[in-house]
């Protein structure tokens, strides 16, 4: 089993629909991070998180430190949203990745 | 600022060739890694350089070798490439130990024919 597992694999919405990706992690971690890539390949990274909420536009990221969960949300999603995000978290200096989840948004 | 720049962006090698796989970073961090993206799976950590003069072993490092050149640049050797090696590479670095955020290169595609 990964020590990382996102929810769904694949997604596709319709332009304007509430998105929701879900990570689980079986490690102890001391931060979580979400990280975009688009279709050419860059990774940026949207989020990084311990406890509570972070929002960032229409992105909001949640974790549950007891429930070892991580939510990433998108609101109103538009094509521009279409692209893989990337669950990953830290312990000391080991980042783990899950395997991301490919996110198409259709107009 | 460049960020984390990575040369080449695209490579292509015949098995048992050998490269070197260059990164730098002008953020001045101390943390520095290398990765492989395959389909499917999540990046995998082949070394990293927690400081400078310092190299480890991550979950992958067989048929790699890699060295902190200075504080700015990491770099990743295949001696002896195989197909197997086929994947994109990431470079990232990172301030230090701890919750910081992490920035990644551009990655370099690699085949190995």
């Amino acid at each position: 089993k990964n020590e990382v597992e996102q929810s769904p694999q694949n997604l596709t919405a319709q332009e304007g629909e509430f998105i929701t990706i879900n990570c689980s992690y079986s490690v102890g971690i001391s931060a979580l991070h979400w990280l975009q890539q688009h279709p050419g390949g860059g990774i940026v990274s949207l989020f990084m998180l311990s406890s509570g909420k972070k929002k960032h536009g229409r992105l909001i990221a949640t974790i549950n430190i007891q429930e070892k969960h991580s939510s990433l949300h998108i609101t109103a999603s538009h094509p521009r949203d279409s692209a893989v995000y990337i669950c990953a978290v830290l312990n000391n200096n080991d980042m783990r990745f899950g395997a991301g989840t490919r996110l198409t948004v259709k107009p | 600022n460049a960020g984390v720049t990575q040369n080449p962006k695209f490579q292509v090698l015949k098995t048992g060739q050998s490269m070197t796989l260059q990164c730098a970073q002008d953020m001045n961090h101390n943390s520095m890694y290398w990765y492989r993206q395959d389909p499917g799976m999540g990046l995998r950590l082949i070394y990293y350089s927690a400081s400078e003069g310092t190299t480890d072993k991550g979950e992958v490092p067989n048929g790699y070798n890699v060295s902190r050149l200075n504080k700015r640049e990491f770099s990743l050797r295949l001696e002896s490439a195989a197909p197997s090696q086929t994947s994109v590479y990431f470079c990232a670095s990172r301030q230090s130990i701890g919750a910081h955020e992490q920035y990644f290169g551009p990655g370099t595609r690699l085949t190995v024919t």
